[in-house]
């Protein structure tokens, strides 16, 4: 496989549910993150980690959890969610080399739906 | 801080007819620009990029020139088809900042 890839691709949960967001990167980059994807909202930045360690966590509620155990897998658990956190959450990798620039490279998503 | 604005949608036109999405951008520093795409049922893929003033990004018929005088990077294709429906984003990204800053995205239907 190659790119970047999310797993599941759709999530039913209720609200006393927990569950796990699972990303994997093929292309050996350095830098992870989670986006959030509402519908009608602007893309917003969940967390981002660089070789593992969380740089970025955008005031994001404690009911969303993240974890990178290795530099190619990305979690994010979930428990107690609310029906607003119904979304697109889209996984996304980069190489940061503090030279360039690199584009984002994404998966495809998995589709949440908190009832 | 940084941000990116983009021209409001839905843009609707149809097959053949030239597109333009504004996009505008405020940074320090010297960012780097991007434009994604997103097709439905998918997550966002880089259709072009441009590291520097004056560097025109250019990829499946789609350019975008980064103007550092008047802070933008439209994007432009000469005949649009219906394959290109989807929603563009403009973002830009500096270097160690650890993140990227997207605008809202632009929603494109092209109809035949």
């Amino acid at each position: 496989e190659t790119g970047v890839t999310q797993t599941p691709r759709h999530l039913v949960m209720g609200m006393t549910n927990k569950k796990s967001l699972k990303c994997e990167q093929h292309l050996g980059h350095n830098a992870m993150y989670w986006y959030k994807q509402s519908a009608k909202k602007p893309l917003e930045l969940m967390f981002v980690y660089s070789l593992e360690e969380r740089v970025e966590n955008n005031s994001v509620p404690s009911r969303f959890s993240p974890e990178c155990p290795n530099s190619s897998h990305l979690f994010l658990h979930l428990h107690t969610l609310q029906p607003e956190d119904s979304a697109l959450y889209l996984c996304a990798s980069s190489q940061d080399d503090g030279v360039s620039n690199s584009p984002l490279h994404f998966g495809n998503g998995t589709r949440l739906t908190v009832t | 801080g940084d941000s990116v604005t983009q021209m409001e949608g839905p843009v609707t036109l149809s097959e053949e007819a030239f597109l333009t999405i504004n996009c505008t951008y405020t940074a320090t520093g010297y960012p780097s620009l991007f434009w994604y795409v997103q097709y439905p049922g998918e997550g966002l893929q880089l259709l072009l990029k441009a590291t520097k003033a004056d560097d025109k990004g250019s990829n499946k018929g789609f350019e975008a020139t980064y103007r550092k005088e008047t802070t933008s990077f439209h994007l432009e294709k000469g005949s649009v088809q219906v394959s290109d429906s989807a929603v563009y984003f403009c973002a830009l990204k500096k270097i160690n900042a650890g993140k990227s800053t997207f605008g809202d995205g632009t929603t494109l239907t092209v109809k035949p």
